[in-house]
């Protein structure tokens, strides 16, 4: 089983403040790796697809990078709205993880 | 578009059997998979495993297989998440999630990502 790894598992920002979540696999995953956003008391939202592919409607403030063992999820001048627990998921091998999740707080 | 709607929230006790449902209103519900995931409370998310409706195919985490059964009724587009004898521990928010892949390497289950996901029906099971 594919181990993913998210670090940190807090993180407290204020408003228009760069945010940076590492997601790091116990092996290489290539790029099948996705990220996804979850508000208190709502359903996750896929955020970025392929560890980098922009998904329609999402605000261009969110980017990923990464290949293979190592990704990042960006939120670029953090919005009030951002305040949410985000997930990276891989879909490279059976079964499918997640991370365990790193929960972003608006200071 | 696609819209998963989930069935409401159920209250059981231990031991007792359950079947909580995910429909599709959209018109492609045999051109797609399904995943269910699992959420317990103040807890991150957990693969539980896909389906495909059109063929039934499943495939299970080897955490669930065996402790849930993932099935579907492509005449009514819906699939289901059931259990024979409920636990404590099943207690949680139970997510349906289309899939979908737009990599050239799509060959489920590789590649793909959870792009819809329904509202979620939380179980809770207590004596």
């Amino acid at each position: 089983e594919i181990v993913l790894t998210q670090s940190p598992d807090f993180q407290s920002v204020t408003p228009k403040e760069k945010v940076t979540i590492t997601c790091r696999a116990s092996q290489s995953i290539g790029s099948s790796l996705h990220w996804y956003q979850q508000k208190p008391d709502q359903s996750p939202k896929l955020l970025i697809k392929y560890a980098y592919q922009s998904i329609s409607g999402v605000p261009s403030r969110f980017s990923g990078s990464g290949s293979g063992t190592d990704f990042t999820l960006t939120i670029n001048s953090l919005e009030a709205e951002d305040a949410a627990t985000y997930y990276c998921h891989q879909s490279s091998s059976l079964p499918w993880t997640f991370g365990q999740g790193t929960k972003v707080e608006i200071k | 578009e696609v819209q998963l709607v989930q069935s409401g929230a159920e209250v059981k006790k231990p031991g007792e059997s359950l079947k909580i449902a995910c429909k599709d209103s959209g018109n492609s519900f045999t051109t797609y998979w399904i995943a269910w995931v699992r959420q317990m409370p103040g807890k991150g998310l957990e693969w539980m495993g896909i389906i495909h409706p059109a063929g039934s195919d499943v495939r299970y985490s080897p955490s669930f297989r065996g402790q849930a059964t993932i099935s579907a009724d492509k005449s009514i587009s819906t699939t289901y998440l059931q259990w024979r004898s409920l636990r404590v521990s099943d207690t949680g928010t139970y997510y349906c999630a289309k899939l979908d892949c737009t990599s050239p390497r799509c060959l489920i289950p590789h590649y793909f990502y959870m792009d819809v996901w329904g509202k979620g029906t939380t179980v809770t099971v207590s004596s």
